[in-house]
């Protein structure tokens, strides 16, 4: 079967830096997204990984093994309105249009 | 010149009855995609259309039918409502390529069966 997992909560501090991982099973896979839903709002993409490493984009970077079926998202300089969903998807191996959905990590930012 | 728009935003309705759900983008994309997204937040594809051609077809309730008249545009009709049915609906939509296939969503439909 297909299954994408993640902690279901995170909290942390306003400036401080935090990592929300995510493992995957699929039967094939062709790149992992992530996605930043803020409550009440739509899903909006944060980062696309396909090869193994880091893509570092600002204050938000995604890592990726492909060999051990595992990402990492990490937001540095965390701010109140990171206080989100955040989303990883895994692409269908047959179906690059097709995306795999995890449940999603909830993130509280305190100040 | 919001990019992907859904109306209506809110749908408030009896159960039994037919309702429909409208989207449309202006991005120019080729694939147009329904989303449920329950109230554990679990976000689950449910149609694909590309060029008007059906792609993804989940395991839904036949109930549940979707229509594109344009690929511009992707319509979802709900008949015979049931209380189950209450979710947010989001409509989405990607460009055609190969890799990195980004999909961008609408506002979302909140639609509650009473």
């Amino acid at each position: 079967g297909q299954n994408i997992d993640q902690p279901t909560e995170m909290t942390a501090t306003e400036g401080a830096i935090v990592q929300i991982n995510c493992t995957y099973q699929t039967s094939g896979f062709n790149g992992l997204f992530w996605y930043q839903q803020h409550a009440g709002e739509a899903p909006t993409f944060l980062s696309y990984n396909v090869l193994d490493g880091l893509e570092e984009k600002g204050r938000f970077s995604s890592f990726l093994s492909r060999s051990k079926g595992y990402s990492y998202l990490l937001l540095k300089e965390l701010q109140m309105k990171d206080s989100a969903s955040y989303l990883c998807a895994v692409t269908d191996a047959g179906n690059n249009r097709k995306l795999i959905w995890g449940l999603g990590t909830s993130l509280g930012v305190n100040p | 010149d919001t990019a992907v728009s859904q109306t209506p935003k809110y749908l408030v309705t009896q159960m039994g009855n037919d309702k429909s759900i409208k989207c449309e983008q202006n991005l120019g994309h080729d694939t147009m995609y329904w989303y449920k997204q329950d109230s554990k937040k679990f976000l689950k594809i449910m149609f694909s259309y590309n060029n008007k051609e059906l792609i993804i077809n989940e395991t839904v309730p036949n109930r549940f039918s979707p229509k594109s008249p344009d690929k511009a545009h992707l319509n979802l009709h709900i008949n015979s409502l049931e209380l189950g049915d209450s979710a947010v609906y989001f409509c989405a939509s990607s460009q055609d390529g190969r890799g990195q296939v980004i999909q961008y969503f609408g506002a979302g439909t909140r639609l509650s069966v009473l």
